[in-house]
């Protein structure tokens, strides 16, 4: 099974639905990240957990709402999404935060369309 | 601001060198990391550089000169496998990481 999981891998929703996203690492890792990856951009930091907390948020709309309910599983939920939040959703982990060598284990992403 | 510059796609012949160099700016610097990304897939962690210098793994090397602001990857003996994105990432003096915005590698038979 590989390190870390996401599902679904593709997901087309309507800007008033409400769906979730799902991530889960099998490393005993501590940290856990959501990234939105679009197009020629470059990867874009949104929530961040240690140990379950969250230690960081970069001003992410409301629409967006992450859970972790233990060190292994981590959620998205969205809803009322924008065209322009149409992305790749990557989820990520690592042994801790806040170390310069940490390196990161990334899911294959889940393929979010809003129409 | 902060800031990571590298080229956003290169072509190259398989079995030849390329070099995909990556300019930064950070507030500190805590070091650089290369990622590979294949379509569809998850990035994959390729290296990490903190000190001046090269380092070699297999027919992937990554150099780093802090002064100059300046590091490249190379890819030796290239393969129609390596043909992905390569992602450069600095991180800053508060441990964030900086992405540049990758650099898509295209190989040719």
């Amino acid at each position: 099974e590989t390190g870390v999981t996401q599902t679904p891998r593709h997901l087309v929703m309507g800007m008033t639905n409400k769906k979730s996203l799902k991530c889960e690492q099998h490393l005993g890792h501590n940290a856990m990240y959501w990234y939105k990856q679009s197009a020629k951009k470059p990867l874009e930091l949104m929530f961040v957990y240690s140990l379950e907390e969250r230690v960081e948020n970069n001003s992410v709309p409301s629409r967006f709402s992450p859970e972790c309910p233990n060190s292994s599983h981590l959620f998205l939920h969205l809803h009322t999404l924008q065209p322009e939040d149409s992305a790749l959703y990557l989820c990520a982990s690592s042994q801790s935060t806040g170390t310069g060598s940490e390196k990161l284990f990334f899911g294959s992403g889940t393929q979010l369309s809003v129409l | 601001g902060q800031n990571i510059d590298q080229p956003t796609e290169m072509t190259a012949t398989e079995g030849a060198i390329v070099q995909i160099n990556c300019t930064y700016q950070t507030s500190g610097f805590n070091g650089l990391f290369w990622y590979q990304q294949h379509a569809g897939e998850a990035p994959t962690f390729l290296s990490y550089n903190v000190l001046d210098g090269l380092e070699e793994k297999g027919r992937f090397s990554s150099f780093l000169s802090r002064s100059k602001g300046y590091r490249y990857l190379l890819l030796k003996e290239l393969q129609m496998k390596d043909s992905a994105s390569y992602l450069c990432a600095g991180m800053d003096s508060n441990y964030q990481l900086i992405w540049g915005a990758g650099t898509k590698l295209i190989i040719k038979p």
